[in-house]
């Protein structure tokens, strides 16, 4: 098993550019999840899906979007990259009932410039 | 809303010494505790959890927790560190009664010979 991975590792973006961010599970896990983490802040959570075909804003969902079209692909998509969006992302996943393990991606490093 | 704080950005302790990395944390209700590790440049890994029983939990690595109700407090803990040990740890409470986190801020924790 691949556990979750993470598509790309590193990019850098001007701002007003777009792009999207891959998470891939091969767990079968049901729920699915896009943190932030910056410095002092730790991780925040910015969108989650419970399942196929539905997604649910977290704490920090604004300049976000999310889609989960498939059960082991959560798309995490930036409209127009603002420099406030350089951070790293992080995606996870879970089965039902065992929140607490939370297996997480490698994470994406963004720069906004 | 739940919340969990970590006191201390650092800890700095010679190997072979004890170490104590402090949570503590704010809930409703009876609280769901958990303790994730991140090592350079990866996700974070989940560590050991407290959901009910024993006010000492065990986990991965030789690591332990101590629950302490009146003090409000989840401190992780090990009898004897390992320069290996070096990390990020976060703790992280669940919200409500799903499957979402509410992470620390996260202590870096270092090792030295």
């Amino acid at each position: 098993n691949a556990g979750v991975t993470q598509t790309p590792k590193f990019r850098v973006l001007k701002t007003g550019q777009s792009m999207t961010l891959l998470c891939a599970q091969d767990m079968n896990h049901e729920y699915m999840y896009w943190y932030r983490q910056d410095p002092g802040m730790g991780l925040r959570l910015i969108h989650y899906s419970v399942g196929e075909g539905t997604t649910a804003k977290g704490e920090v969902p604004d300049g976000y979007n999310v889609s989960r079209l498939k059960k082991q692909n959560f798309l995490l998509g930036l409209e127009s990259a603002a420099p406030s969006q350089t951070s790293v992302y992080f995606c996870a996943s879970n089965r039902p009932g065992v929140p607490y393990e939370q297996y997480f991606g490698p994470g994406t490093r963004l720069t906004v410039t | 809303a739940q919340s969990v704080a970590q006191p201390e950005d650092q800890v700095n302790v010679a190997e072979g010494n004890p170490l104590t990395v402090k949570c503590t944390y704010s809930v409703s209700g009876n609280p769901y505790l958990f303790w994730y590790v991140q090592y350079p440049n990866r996700g974070l890994q989940f560590l050991l959890k407290y959901i009910t029983g024993d006010n000492l939990v065990k986990g991965s690595y030789g690591f332990e927790a101590e629950f302490n109700k009146s003090q409000t407090s989840f401190h992780l803990k090990k009898p004897s560190a390992l320069v290996s040990d070096s990390a990020l740890y976060f703790c992280a409470v669940r919200e409500g009664g799903g499957n979402k986190l509410t992470f620390g801020t996260g202590t870096q924790l270092k090792v030295e010979l």
